[in-house]
């Protein structure tokens, strides 16, 4: 079955300081994977996605994951936090190999992210 | 382009009452997701429908849910009757159907604000 595993319920960091959400996943084939922000009474925004190609992806607002197939791991990334970075974080799978007929997320419990002055 | 529109933001409603949320997509989106957060835990799939059909709806919890699309467009989402553990975040989200690579498994999902349902 498919998964996602965010090991931190929260994670503090001071301003400009690297930061590190860490996700991992179970799929039974290539996995495409996603991360989404979401801040206080507000959606879920996407940041970025790794679907295929360069291990480390790019995303929204300075944010970056890298992809790691060894380790299973899509860990989201930011060279200097802001205050205003401080959310809710969520990595989330597909894996199109899976024997469904949508094409639905699966979402881990997500990760607060709290960045002090 | 207008986002995704969830009505109502909040409901708080009595075991055994009715609610019905809905969902606006972003207009074009063929894909329509419905999702639940529990205080805490995880973002748990309920269904999906591609236009008016239903996909999957392998996430839906009981027989007590009940979703619908008609025309394609808007769709609600009905709790009937509501019981305690129904409280959560309920989120809509919307896609295009995708024809690039990977087809629409590499598109994002569009999220709405979400209503939060209490159900006491």
């Amino acid at each position: 079955a498919q998964s996602v595993a965010q090991p931190e319920d929260q994670v503090n960091v001071a301003e400009g300081n690297p930061l590190t959400v860490k996700c991992t996943y179970s799929v039974s084939g290539n996995p495409y994977l996603f991360w989404y922000v979401q801040y206080p009474n507000r959606g879920l925004q996407f940041l970025l996605k790794y679907i295929t190609g360069d291990n480390l992806v790019k995303g929204s607002y300075g944010f970056e994951a890298e992809f790691n197939k060894s380790q299973t791991s899509f860990h989201l990334k930011k060279p200097s936090a802001l205050v205003s970075d401080s959310a809710l974080y969520f990595c989330a799978v597909r894996d199109p190999s899976a024997n469904q007929a949508g094409t639905a997320l699966i979402f881990g419990k997500g990760t607060t992210l709290s960045v002090s002055s | 382009e207008a986002g995704v529109t969830q009505f109502p933001s909040h409901s708080v409603i009595e075991k055994g009452q009715t609610v019905t949320l809905r969902c606006d997509p972003i207009s074009g989106h063929d894909n329509l997701y419905w999702y639940r957060r529990v205080m805490g835990k995880e973002i748990k799939f309920l269904l999906h429908f591609v236009k008016e059909s239903k996909q999957d709806e392998s996430g839906m919890p009981n027989n007590r849910f009940l979703a619908e699309r008609t025309g394609g467009t808007y769709s609600t989402l009905k709790v009937q009757p509501a019981e305690l553990e129904d409280s959560g975040v309920y989120f809509c989200a919307s896609s295009t159907l995708s024809t690039g690579a990977g087809g629409s498994y590499n598109s994002p999902l569009h999220f709405g604000n979400g209503t939060r349902l209490t159900v006491t």
